[in-house]
C-alpha cells in the first residue's frame, strides 16, 4: 500500500520568513513519482512539481525548492522569503508507475500555510 | 476555454433531490478523475475513467453515479445524498493513466441539507 503523510496540519509564519513543509511517504515500489500541489482559496489544485524516484537531485524554482531524500522517504518543500500570496493548502502526493495503483494519485492530508504581513 | 472547468461552483441540495455535477476539459486528455475533499480528511479518489471506460470505483456508495460520455466530459450524478456527503468535489484530468501530473478544476462545493 502507498501512503503519504504530512505531519504539519497548520503552519503560520510572518512574511519574509523561510518555511519548510514536510512530506514522508511509504511505498514498496522502486518506481514512483512524487508531486506537490498548491490549493489557494479558489479551490483549484495547482501543480508545482513532479519528481521520479530515480532522480534525487534537489530542485529550485525561484523561491521554491524541494529536497528529495530516498533514504528517509521524504520529499520536503521549502518556500524562501515567504509572501502573503503563498498562503494556501499544500499537498504532497504519490503515484506508482505500475501495479494496481498505477496512475492513481494518492494525497497527503495537506498543510495549511498562513503567511501574515 | 482551456484547463478543466467544473459546474456548478456551488450546489445546495436536499436529501431527496437528484442533481448532476459536470466536468469538462479541452486539454486532449484521455483520463479523468473524481475526488472528494472533506474537511480534515485527505482527498479521496472516487472514480477513474480512461478512454471513457471506468477503471476504478473506489468503494463509493451507489448514490454517486459517474458518467463519461466522451473523453472531454465527465459527470457525477447525485441522488438521495446524506449530509455527510457535503464536501468539495474535484474533477481532474491527465494525458493518460500513468505517472503524470493531474490538471484539476476548481471544484463544486456541495452542501446537502
Amino acid at each position: 500500500a502507498q501512503k503519504v503523510t504530512q505531519a504539519q496540519t497548520e503552519i503560520s509564519v510572518v512574511e519574509k520568513e523561510d518555511v519548510t513543509l514536510d512530506c514522508v511517504y511509504e511505498t514498496r515500489d522502486t518506481t514512483y513519482y512524487l508531486f506537490w500541489y498548491k490549493q489557494p482559496p479558489s479551490g483549484e489544485l495547482v501543480f508545482l512539481i513532479r519528481r521520479n524516484s530515480f532522480d534525487e537531485q534537489n530542485e529550485i524554482s525561484g523561491r521554491y525548492s524541494w529536497n528529495f531524500q530516498k533514504s528517509t522517504s521524504s520529499f520536503n518543500f521549502t518556500i524562501t522569503a515567504s509572501q502573503v500570496v503563498d498562503s494556501a493548502v499544500y499537498f504532497c502526493a504519490l503515484i506508482f508507475a505500475g501495479g494496481t495503483s498505477y496512475g492513481k494519485l494518492t494525497f497527503g492530508q495537506g498543510t495549511i500555510l498562513t503567511v501574515h504581513p | 476555454e482551456t484547463g478543466v472547468t467544473q459546474t456548478p461552483r456551488h450546489l445546495v441540495m436536499g436529501m431527496t433531490n437528484k442533481k448532476s455535477l459536470k466536468c469538462e476539459q479541452h486539454l486532449g486528455h484521455n483520463a479523468m478523475y473524481w475526488y472528494k475533499q472533506s474537511a480534515k480528511k485527505p482527498l479521496e479518489l472516487m472514480f477513474v475513467y480512461s478512454l471513457e471506460e471506468r477503471v476504478e470505483n473506489n468503494s463509493v456508495p451507489s448514490r454517486f453515479s459517474p458518467e463519461c460520455p466522451n473523453s472531454s466530459h465527465l459527470f457525477l450524478h447525485l441522488h438521495t445524498l446524506q449530509p455527510e456527503d457535503s464536501a468539495l468535489y474535484l474533477c481532474a484530468s491527465s494525458p493518460q493513466m500513468g505517472p503524470y501530473g493531474y490538471t484539476f478544476g476548481s471544484g463544486t462545493r456541495l452542501t446537502v441539507v
